[in-house]
C-alpha cells in the first residue's frame, strides 16, 4: 500500500512563474490538507479538501493560492506569480474518513530564484 | 494558534528513556491529545494519540494525567534515529478536523 505520493521533490521556479504540487492521498483516504513548512519554522495549515470540496482554507494566503482536489486524479496546489517568500516546504497529508490521524508525505520543496 | 505548551529542547542518552512533556491546560472535554515528529526535513510521522487513557504501541507510550492537562510521550530505548522535533496537538474528537501545530521539541539522542 503507498503512502502519501508527493511530486515533484523539488522544484524551482523564477519570480513570476507558476507552481504546480501534486499530492496522491493513500488508497481509501478521502481527506486531503496542504501545509507548508518556512525554513527553520513549523508546519502552517493551508487547506483541507474531501472529493470536489474546500472544507476548510483559513490558512491560505488570499492571493495567487488555489487549491483542488478532483473526483478523479491528484490533490493540486498552485501557487501563480511565485515570489521568494513562497520558497518553503510543502507538505501533503491525507486521512480515511473518520479517523484523525494523518499520514504525510514527503513533501515538495519549492525554490523561488 | 497551537493549544499545547512543550519545551522547545531536550537531550536524552543513548538507551534511555526519552520522557516528553505537553502542557495542554486548556484541553476540552471532546479533544484527543496526539503525538508527532518530524525526522530533518521528512513529512512528519504519527506516533500515538489518546483520550483519556494511557496508550502504548509499537513505538512509544502515552501517559495523560487524571485531570487530563497535562501528557507525557515516552520512548522506552531512545535510538539516535529518534533525533527529531516532537509535535504534541490537542485536537477535536469532529474527526477530519485540520491538525494545528506548533514549535514542538527539538530531540537530541546523544551516543
Amino acid at each position: 500500500n503507498a503512502g502519501v505520493m508527493q511530486n515533484p521533490r523539488h522544484l524551482v521556479r523564477r519570480r513570476g512563474q507558476e507552481a504546480r504540487l501534486r499530492c496522491s492521498p493513500m488508497k481509501g483516504h478521502s481527506h486531503v490538507y496542504w501545509y507548508r513548512q518556512l525554513p527553520e519554522e513549523g508546519l502552517k495549515f493551508m487547506v483541507y479538501l474531501q472529493k470536489e470540496n474546500i472544507i476548510d482554507e483559513s490558512g491560505m494566503p488570499k492571493e495567487r493560492f488555489s487549491a483542488e482536489f478532483p473526483k478523479e486524479g491528484p490533490s493540486i496546489l498552485r501557487i501563480q506569480q511565485v515570489v521568494r517568500g513562497d520558497s518553503a516546504a510543502y507538505f501533503c497529508a491525507s486521512s480515511p474518513q473518520g479517523f484523525d490521524g494523518y499520514t504525510f508525505g514527503s513533501g515538495t520543496r519549492l525554490t523561488v530564484v | 494558534d497551537a493549544k499545547t505548551t512543550q519545551p522547545p529542547s531536550m537531550d536524552c542518552a543513548e538507551g534511555r528513556a526519552a520522557n516528553l512533556p505537553c502542557n495542554h491546560s486548556t484541553i476540552s472535554g471532546n479533544e484527543y491529545v496526539y503525538w508527532y515528529r518530524q525526522i530533518h526535513s521528512q513529512g512528519p510521522q504519527y506516533i500515538i494519540h489518546g483520550l483519556k487513557n494511557n496508550e502504548t504501541n509499537e513505538m512509544a507510550s502515552l501517559i495523560i494525567t487524571e485531570d487530563r492537562k497535562s501528557s507525557t510521550l515516552i520512548l522506552p530505548h531512545a535510538t539516535l534515529r529518534d533525533t527529531a522535533v516532537y509535535y504534541c496537538i490537542v485536537s477535536p474528537l469532529s474527526g477530519n478536523t485540520p491538525l494545528v501545530f506548533g514549535k514542538g521539541t527539538r530531540l537530541s539522542v546523544i551516543a
